[in-house]
């Protein structure tokens, strides 16, 4: 167990570029979220899969996001024509998924997006 | 509506001092869960602890101890004899019916040795 895995671990891009990032989960973990995190605040729910289905999406994944998660295993978030806004860091997180309300997530470390 | 509030933006302490990290939740739910996160400078979450709206024990473990009370909403969270290896942001959160953690906006805890 290597817990979860994100890359890269930094991004730096100018503003109108297309951005994705990948995560690895914990391997017998069924349910990957995606959080956003700026500077100061806590992280910000964005969407989560359960296993390859893709079951809720927050507002604020604009139309310019997409996250996938292909055979239920790594996922990965795009981001297009990016923005200033859109600089953070993007967390992910994995669980078993036994419970949707008493969950324990496991974090990987992030990737850190600049828009320059 | 779910809401977690951290009023203690940022706190320093000296080594050995206690300091308790303020929580306080919102949820219309009976049922929800409450945690407390660690965030050192390398970046990644790292679990603490999970808490049942049905548990009210308080919970000690190490140096670490909380203290949940409905009646006030509130899961305190307090570090005994702190150490400079403690300093990190801590985030409170609540997962209800919504089956989505949501987070408080953390508490950056500065111990100076």
């Amino acid at each position: 167990d290597t817990g979860v895995s994100q890359n890269p671990r930094h991004k730096i891009t100018k503003r109108g570029q297309n951005v994705t990032f990948r995560c690895d989960p914990i391997s017998e973990h069924n349910r990957l979220y995606w959080y956003r995190q700026t500077l100061g605040q806590g992280p910000e729910f964005l969407t989560y899969f359960q296993n390859e289905a893709q079951l809720e999406k927050s507002r604020l994944l604009s139309d310019r996001f997409s996250a996938e998660r292909p055979k239920g295993s790594f996922s990965t978030l795009e981001i297009q024509r990016t923005e200033q806004g859109d600089s953070a860091m993007y967390l992910c997180a994995s669980s078993s998924g036994d419970s949707a309300t008493n969950e324990k997530l496991f974090f990987g470390s992030g990737t850190q997006l600049s828009v320059l | 509506a779910q809401k977690v509030t951290q009023a203690q933006t940022e706190i320093s302490v000296v080594e050995k001092e206690d300091v308790t990290l303020d929580c306080v939740y919102e949820t219309r739910d009976t049922t929800y869960y409450l945690f407390w996160y660690k965030q050192p400078p390398s970046g990644e979450l790292v679990f603490l602890i999970r808490r049942n709206s049905f548990d009210e024990q308080n919970e000690i473990s190490g140096r670490y101890s909380w203290n949940f009370q409905k009646s006030t909403s509130s899961f305190n969270f307090t570090i005994t004899a702190s150490q400079v290896v403690d300093s990190a942001v801590y985030f409170c959160a609540l997962v209800d019916s919504s089956y989505k953690l949501i987070f408080g906006s953390g508490t950056r805890l500065l111990v100076r040795p």
